[in-house]
């Protein structure tokens, strides 16, 4: 069981390009999410998605959209990408019942906007 | 809105006990979390608390007070392998998280 995979593994972007990360998960959870992380903010969430067909704002949603036209898969697009963008982003998911709800992680994505 | 604070840093002996403290103050409660996080890999989930007192998992023990708006996790018999950062997250009545921005805990030997 792979879990969660995500695509590439790491990125180099010229500024203004178009990108998308990809995120797959194979635990039929029905929530997924995305975040960035940077050194001294932790992860803060981007979009989230509580079931397939919808999707939601999260803390730091700007430059980012989103798509959840399955269970399972889960992408993050950045339009036209800007230096600030540079960060390693995390796609999650996790099942929303009773007291399972714990996030899983993929292994994240390395990106660097020049 | 959510404002967490957790201590950045913490230095401790192999063999030690250390114990990484989380403040909060949140719009609706619905469990706090701990994860690891080791340089360069993905967050894991270590411990969930909804209810006031210590939860114990092995050499892991994470306690919460629900009025105190505080939590914090217990390392004992620390193990090299324990270096890591270490996450404190509340999840508000949606589900979703909120992180603090993680204690990086070095096991000297």
């Amino acid at each position: 069981i792979a879990g969660i995979t995500q695509a590439p593994t790491s990125q180099i972007l010229a500024a203004g390009r178009r990108m998308t990360l990809r995120c797959t998960q194979d635990m039929r959870h029905n929530a997924m999410y995305w975040y960035r992380q940077d050194l001294g903010l932790g992860l803060r969430l981007i979009h989230y998605s509580n079931t397939a067909g919808t999707t939601g704002k999260g803390e730091v949603p700007d430059g980012y959209s989103v798509s959840r036209a399955n269970t399972d898969d889960f992408p993050l697009t950045l339009a036209s990408a800007v230096p600030s963008q540079t960060s390693v982003y995390f796609c999650a998911s996790s099942e929303q019942s009773g007291s399972s709800y714990e996030q899983y992680f993929g292994p994240g994505t390395r990106l660097t906007v020049t | 809105g959510q404002n967490i604070d957790q201590p950045t840093e913490m230095t401790a002996t192999e063999g030690a006990i250390v114990q990484i403290n989380c403040t909060y103050q949140t719009s609706g409660f619905n469990g706090l979390f701990w994860y690891q996080q080791h340089a360069g890999e993905a967050p894991t989930f270590l411990s969930y608390n909804v209810l006031d007192g210590l939860e114990e998992k092995g050499r892991f023990s994470s306690f919460l007070s629900r009025s105190k708006g505080y939590s914090y996790l217990l390392l004992k018999e620390l193990q090299m392998k324990d270096s890591a950062s270490y996450l404190c997250a509340v999840s508000s009545n949606d589900y979703k998280l909120s992180f603090g921005a993680g204690t990086t805990v070095t096991v000297r030997a």
